[in-house]
């Protein structure tokens, strides 16, 4: 069984670039979240989709990022005009969104550079 | 709003002993869940165990268990005959019950275990 597959798993980007971050979650599993790993601040949430829907988006910078899930096999992270402090690793879970019990199951990551 | 708090920074342990890892909540809900994850050296997650609130027996999976006590928002995670590949970082999470919450984990800022022969 494939797990939360992430592309890419490093992206290098200027300073002003665009990146986009895919996601394809687990087959059959409902729930979609998104997550940003930094020394400093360690792993904070970012935004959640459940059945393609999004429910949560409170931990989105309100300016730049976006995220969109389009289809129930993949979720994209956006961020236009990347800054030095986008540097950070993104990580995707899913889980099967039926009961707030089931553990989200991370994928491994996009490590985003921003020069 | 909920916080989840590991004090331990780092911790290093012989192989073959116990070892519990802290972590602390808060929360104004009746009905949340605890979960504990396991982050490698290669830098892939692994999720571990889980505590249900409402339960009072404490979760096993292998040697992994955990120490809940309700009362003093604690939970901890014990890990008997530690094994070098125990070597990793370790966060506590939790998630809210009520729906409006969503389902959303907050982390711990971690514990980093180091196990040696």
């Amino acid at each position: 069984n494939a797990g939360v597959i992430q592309t890419p798993r490093h992206k290098v980007t200027g300073k002003g670039q665009e990146a986009t971050l895919w996601c394809e979650p687990i087959s059959g599993h409902s729930a979609v979240f998104w997550y940003r790993q930094t020394i400093v601040q360690g792993l904070e949430f970012l935004t959640y989709f459940r059945n393609q829907a999004p429910i949560d988006d409170s931990g989105m910078p309100k300016e730049r990022f976006s995220a969109q899930m389009p289809n129930q096999s993949h979720s994209t992270l956006k961020i236009q005009s990347t800054q030095p402090q986008d540097s950070a690793v993104y990580l995707c879970a899913s889980s099967t969104g039926t009961n707030n019990n089931q553990a989200p199951l991370f994928g491994e990551g996009t490590r985003l550079s921003v020069l | 709003a909920q916080k989840v708090t590991q004090t331990q920074t780092s911790i290093s342990v012989m192989e073959k002993t116990t070892v519990t890892m802290d972590c602390v909540y808060e929360t104004q809900d009746s009905s949340y869940f605890l979960f504990w994850y396991k982050q490698t050296a290669s830098g892939e997650i692994v999720f571990l165990i889980r505590q249900d609130s409402y339960k009072k027996e404490n979760a096993t999976v292998g040697h992994y268990s955990l120490n809940f006590q309700k009362p003093k928002s604690s939970i901890g995670l014990i890990i008997t005959a530690t094994q070098i590949e125990d070597s990793a970082v370790y966060f506590c999470a939790m998630r809210e019950g009520a729906t409006s919450s969503g389902q959303k984990l907050v982390f711990g800022q971690g514990t980093i275990l180091k196990v040696y022969l």
